[in-house]
Parts: C-alpha cells; structure tokens; sequence
C-alpha cells in the first residue's frame, strides 16, 4: 500500500532553521510530485510548496517563498523541506502528499490521494 | 491568487439528512476540485477528486458536482461517521489553496 512518512519534525526557536523529510514506499515514486501542506493548531489546512517528480521544478505559497525550499532524492524516494528563518507563524503541523502530475506545469486531476500523518513543527522562544 | 470560499463555515445535522457544502472559487479552475474529510486528530481523506469523482472505497452517499467557479459536495444520508470538518481544494493554479472549512456536528 503507498505510504508517506514526515519525519524531523521538534521544537525550534524563531529565525532557526529545521528539515523535514517526507519517505516513500510502496509506489513509483519518480512518478509522482510530492506536495506539503501545513495545518496550525485548530486551523484549516494551508499549501506550502509542490516538487516535480524529477525535481527541476518547484513552487511556494507566498508566506514561505524565499525562506522555504525543496529537495527530493530520488534514489532514497524521499522529499525534504529546508525550512530557515522560521517563524511563530510557522508552527503547524506538516503533512506531505501526491500528486500524480509528471510536469508541475499541466495539472492532474488526481492529486493529495495520499497524504503522510504529519510531522508537528514548533517555533518558539 | 485564487481564493476558494467555502460555505457554510459550521453547521448542525442529523442522522439521515442530505447535506450540501460549497465551494467558489475566485477565478475559473475548471474541474480542478477535491473534497476532504478530516477528523480531529486525523489526517485528511480524500473524498471526491476531479469535483466529481467518488475516491475508491468512500460511501456513495458522497458525491460532488460542479465546474468552473462553483462547486457542491452533497452527503445523501448522514451517518454518525460523517460528523467532521470538510475541505475544498483547487489544484488549477500555484499557490493551490484551500477552502476555510465546513465543520459539520450533530444536531
């Protein structure tokens, strides 16, 4: 069964910086990009980013743009989020999920089929 | 960006009622719409992808309609189960962004 897995989730004081990972089994996962979406406490659910399936390609929300960034190792099926100057804004808990678009530039109509249970980031002093 | 408004924000039903969530987007996205259950404590489940087709193994007593810029998730028949918080979400365009939520409770 297609599974995602966060990891390195903690607590992190403001302007740090942490690195979340997202771990793939169990499909092809060089056919996938791979999403991340953040939920803080009792609030809706936020987009963060996308990473192409080759990792070429990537976009941000704009409250994360130029402070977030994303990697993927192909060879390890695994994503990671670079996540610096960290905010109180920022503490969420991070979900990962698929998307079956093989070009971030055409879009699929079937995406976030499978999401990660999430990792829980904390910034605070 | 693309603003997803989502209606009503909170609501109260009982078992056996037809419900009916909404969603509007700002801007056309096509048929680029999914619904989501969450329950607390629990990551979200897909439900409806493409605005209209029912994710393998959900009830049928979900569906959804919809294209362009208005979107409807419609639960035929409340069952105990059902009772959590309901998201929209457009995938068109970057930043994809989320409806605000339908938390749905027992009446």
């Amino acid at each position: 069964q297609a599974q995602l897995v966060e990891s390195g989730g903690g607590v992190v004081r403001p302007g740090r910086s942490l690195r979340l990972s997202c771990a793939a089994s169990h499909f092809i996962f060089t056919n996938y990009a791979i999403h991340w979406v953040r939920q803080a406490p009792g609030k809706g659910l936020e987009w963060v980013g996308v990473i192409s399936s080759d990792g070429s390609d990537k976009y941000f929300a704009g409250s994360v743009q130029g402070r977030f960034t994303l990697s993927r190792d192909n060879s390890k099926t695994t994503v990671f989020l670079q996540m610096t100057s960290l905010r109180d804004e920022d503490t969420a808990l991070y979900y990962c999920a698929r998307d079956s678009t093989l070009s971030l530039r055409f879009a699929s109509l079937d995406a976030f089929d499978i999401w990660g249970q999430g990792t829980m980031v904390t910034v605070s002093s | 960006d693309i603003q997803m408004t989502q209606s009503p924000s909170a609501m109260s039903a009982s078992v056996g009622d037809r419900v009916t969530i909404t969603c509007r987007a700002s801007q056309d996205i096509s048929n680029f719409l999914a619904w989501f259950q969450q329950k607390p404590g629990k990551v979200p489940k897909r439900l409806i992808y493409a605005a209209s087709n029912l994710q393998s193994g959900v009830p049928s007593r979900f569906s959804g309609s919809g294209s362009g810029t208005e979107f409807t998730l419609t639960i035929s028949s409340l069952q105990p189960e059902d009772f959590a918080t309901y998201f929209c979400l457009q995938h068109k365009t970057y930043p994809q962004t989320f409806g605000q939520g339908t938390k749905l409770e027992i009446k």
